[in-house]
């Protein structure tokens, strides 16, 4: 199985803030590398697939980076909206695994 | 509005089994492959399962193959969920999720989940 590895487990930030969240493959996935976001007690949400492509409502302040086995998962100016835990997933094979999540804290 | 609605979760001694239903509507439900994905008590997300639109495909996590089964029925708009041999390990809240089209691996819909406790 494919491995994903973030960092940092836990991040501290502030509204305006460029945030960076490092999500990395055990082997090579290419480019099937999507992002989700997840708030407490609520369902998932596709941020990004593809590694870059942004899911149709997602606001342009994220974006993706990457390839092979290195991923990256921006935010360009946090919004209060966005404190939330993100969790990268494989799609290059089965099983679909996923990162242990980076939990976007207020600082 | 597309929608999903999980439920058949529940209290379950290991060893019992549990089946869960996921009520898919606002979409073409058998033109998508479904998934399931567990989450437990505090951890992260767990890709549990899928299934082809027509059920003639299917894959599993290692950790369930053997014990879990899943289904559809298009003619319902629904997925299934069968779960056999309950462990600890298995209690989690269970989210049904569809397939994307515009990026097939990727869950774009996701329901509210259900619940699975497993304690004796």
């Amino acid at each position: 199985d494919i491995q994903m590895t973030q960092s940092p487990s836990t991040l501290s930030a502030s509204v305006g803030d460029i945030v960076t969240i490092t999500c990395r493959a055990s082997q090579s996935i290419n480019s099937w590398l999507a992002w989700y976001q997840q708030k407490p007690g609520k369902a998932p949400k596709l941020l990004i697939y593809k590694v870059s492509g942004l899911e149709s409502g997602v606001p342009s302040r994220f974006s993706g980076r990457g390839s092979g086995t290195q991923f990256t998962l921006t935010i360009s100016s946090l919004q209060p909206d966005d404190f939330a835990t993100y969790y990268c997933q494989q799609y290059n094979s089965y099983p679909r695994t996923f990162g242990q999540g980076t939990k976007v804290e207020i600082k | 509005e597309v929608r999903l609605v999980e439920s058949g979760g529940g209290l379950v001694q290991p060893g019992e089994s549990l089946r869960l239903s996921c009520a898919a509507s606002g979409f073409t439900f058998s033109s998508y492959w479904m998934s399931w994905v567990r989450q437990a008590p505090g951890k992260g997300l767990e890709w549990v399962a899928n299934i082809k639109q027509d059920g003639s495909e299917n894959h599993f996590v290692d950790s369930v193959k053997g014990r879990f089964t899943i289904s559809r029925d298009n003619a319902k708009n629904s997925l299934y969920l069968q779960m056999y041999s309950l462990r600890a390990e298995d209690m989690a809240v269970y989210y049904c999720a569809r397939d994307s089209l515009t990026a097939p691996g990727t869950m774009d819909v996701w329901g509210k989940g259900t619940t699975v406790t497993v304690s004796s």
